[in-house]
């Protein structure tokens, strides 16, 4: 879900596990998405991208969903890691380089 | 290749200093994007660079905010007079086509 002022959604999951992060986007004709990871004290990292001509793209460990009907994107991580916890943001794109970022999901991988 | 480079990694100042921040892009990138990041309001864009001329300066929060691009490899955000609610994380990041690749931040506190 979407997070206001000073509380991130969190997700905990165990090692081991996948992970699925969830996330609204606003503009019905963007047409390039990213997920970013951000560890603590870092900049954001890039993850994995998509078109909006596609539905899904894999990489290493990491699938991201587009569903553009709802305007929903989604980033799963196979067999969840504890050096996956961090901050995961989704970004979009509409027809240029100016990129809106998502309020961000805490993921954090129990032992 | 050494990423993007950002200094100082930690600024404390008083209100009503002048703050510059500075930043390396990755070598050969043509797009240069000033990002604040703060818990209340997440990732938010100040300013961004195509080929070192300006594009869209809407982010950019009031006129005590200005950024150069004298070069390609070098720009700077001044903040001038500062106040504490520009406290937040500021990042620099470069592109060469549509992902962005962020510097590590300077952190910016305000008393």
């Amino acid at each position: 879900g979407e997070s206001v002022g000073l509380h991130l959604p969190t997700l905990s999951v165990q090692e081991g596990d996948n992970s699925i992060i969830n996330c609204a986007y606003s503009n019905s004709a963007s047409d390039y998405f990213i997920w970013y990871k951000q560890e603590s004290g870092k900049g954001p990292q890039f993850i994995i991208d998509i078109r909006s001509n596609m539905d899904k793209r894999q990489g290493q460990r990491v699938t991201v969903l587009l569903n553009k009907t709802v305007k929903h994107l989604s980033l799963q991580i196979a067999a969840t890691q504890p050096g996956d916890s961090a901050v995961y943001f989704c970004a979009e794109n509409l027809n240029g380089q100016n990129f809106v970022f998502g309020p961000g999901t805490r993921l954090s991988v129990l032992p | 290749d050494a990423g993007v480079i950002q200094s100082p990694r930690h600024e404390v100042t008083e209100m009503g200093q002048e703050v510059t921040l500075r930043c390396k892009p990755i070598s050969g990138h043509n797009s240069l994007f000033w990002y604040r990041q703060t818990m209340m309001r997440g990732l938010e864009l100040l300013i961004y660079f195509n080929n070192n001329v300006p594009i869209d300066d809407s982010g950019m929060p009031e006129d005590r905010f200005s950024a150069k691009m004298p070069n390609a490899s070098f720009s700077t955000l001044k903040i001038q007079p500062s106040e504490p609610r520009d406290s937040a994380v500021y990042f620099c990041a470069s592109s060469f086509s549509e992902t962005q690749y962020f510097g590590p931040g300077t952190r910016l506190l305000v008393l």
